[in-house]
């Protein structure tokens, strides 16, 4: 069974549209994240939410809004999309907040804006 | 604010030999330092973590020290094998506000 799983894995959209991107867990973790991976492989936490709760929005455009319907899911919403946006996106859960706890990462959305 | 910085973007080296990565980090030291693996096209994942209060953490092939004095990780792969080809990523918990931030890597290739 996958333990982290997003969809769609690959995202080809135009400049202006919305999109989505869905995240599930199995591990029964409490936390969940956005990452954002750019062209340079540089990993950088966009949101992180605790049992549904918006803990850490890292300056990121209002653009991008995350929604947590339970525990086990973190969907990433994106209006208006810009060139700049194209990248790796990945979820990931770990069962606690802090440093201590190990993250399981998804494999990845491509999102791809032209 | 805090930096991490994993000083070499690539590393070669021949099958058999040990491999060696470096991560420092600016400013306060973490309690916790996390390595991690990142395959072309997949999310990194969890490989090894340790606490400030440890000087090395073994798994296997690998192990991890941490000196909080350099404000350094140092992450040892012996006896390399091509499979062991991959991006390393180090993490480091970020003050008190409870995320973790990560290195931009070090890609690791091992040649026969």
């Amino acid at each position: 069974d996958t333990a982290v799983s997003q969809t769609p894995k690959y995202l080809v959209t135009q400049m202006g549209n919305d999109k989505s991107i869905k995240c599930e867990q199995n591990l029964g973790h409490d936390t969940m994240y956005w990452y954002k991976q750019d062209s340079k492989k540089f990993l950088k936490i966009m949101f992180s939410y605790n049992n549904k709760e918006l803990i850490i929005n890292e300056t990121v455009p209002n653009r991008f809004s995350p929604k947590s319907p339970d525990k086990a899911h973190l969907n990433l919403h994106i209006n208006s999309l810009e060139l700049g946006d194209s990248a790796v996106y990945f979820c990931a859960s770990s069962q606690e907040m802090r440093g201590l706890s190990e993250q399981y990462f998804g494999p990845g959305t491509r999102l791809t804006v032209t | 604010s805090q930096k991490i910085e994993q000083n070499s973007e690539a590393l070669n080296i021949q099958e058999g030999k040990t491999a060696t990565l470096t991560c420092n980090y600016t400013n306060y030291s973490p309690a916790y330092l996390q390595w991690y693996r990142q395959d072309p096209g997949r999310g990194p994942v969890f490989l090894l973590l340790i606490r400030e209060n440890e000087k090395e953490k073994r798994k296997e092939r690998l192990k991890v020290t941490f000196d909080t004095t350099l404000k350094q990780s140092l992450f040892h792969i012996t006896a390399s094998q091509p499979a062991d080809s991959a991006t390393y990523l180090c993490a480091l918990e970020y003050s008190s506000a409870s995320k973790i931030i990560f290195g931009s890597g070090t890609r690791l290739s091992i040649r026969p």
